[in-house]
């Protein structure tokens, strides 16, 4: 079974504050790992993914294996980072299993 | 409009009612998927289909649950019997063949009386 972890329901940051919203999945095989972010009002859309291995809005997110980890991070928080974030993940199909999403609150 | 388009945006029904729901794709997609979301959850799988044939329908939670996708384009969520615990948003997605890219719509807000 396959299964994604984000234990914080509501991450709040200082607007130029680092922020890590901690990802964590649970799946045997080798799982394709993507964040999601859904801004107030919008519909829900792909950030990133770990395969692409790229920096989108400034956020980044490693895979760690040993971990089973995939947290995102951007260095610098901005006020429109302020969302609904999601976790989720793919064991090569096309069928995503989702975590519960962290919702960030980016303060001024 | 070149986004994935579901209607309607909000259903309030009673319990025991069939409803339906409607998802539109993007021109071309050949996968369109089903997701529900209740409240303080993430998406949750529901089926996906490859052209018409369902690919996947190992998230349909029981047999009041049924989609079709009868041209290979649109596509109809049907709930037979509602009951409360139905109520939740209900999310289409589209994508190409390989699922790279997962376009959703905006949902389908179901309430159930």
């Amino acid at each position: 079974a396959q299964r994604v972890t984000q234990p914080e329901k509501l991450l709040s940051v200082f607007k130029g504050a680092p922020v890590e919203l901690k990802c964590n999945y649970s799946y045997s095989g080798s799982p394709e790992l993507f964040w999601y972010v859904q801004y107030s009002r919008q519909r829900l859309q792909l950030l990133l993914r770990h395969i692409s291995r790229e920096s989108i809005k400034g956020f980044t997110a490693d895979l760690n294996k040993g971990e089973t980890s995939f947290h995102l991070k951007k260095p610098f928080a901005q006020e429109e980072d302020s969302a609904m974030y999601y976790c989720a993940l793919t064991g090569g199909g096309n069928k995503l299993t989702f975590g519960t999403g962290t919702q960030l609150k980016v303060e001024l | 409009g070149a986004g994935v388009s579901q209607t309607p945006s909000n259903k309030v029904t009673e319990k025991g009612k069939y409803v339906e729901l409607r998802c539109d794709p993007i021109s071309g997609h050949t996968a369109l998927y089903w997701y529900r979301q209740s409240l303080g959850q993430g998406p949750e799988f529901l089926i996906y289909f490859q052209g018409t044939g369902a690919a996947d329908d190992s998230g349909l939670p029981n047999d009041r649950f049924f989609a079709v996708r009868p041209e290979g384009s649109v596509s109809t969520l049907k709930i037979q019997r509602t009951e409360r615990g139905d109520s939740a948003v209900y999310l289409c997605a589209s994508s190409l063949e390989d699922g790279n890219t997962i376009y959703f719509g905006e949902g389908s807000w179901l309430t159930v009386v």
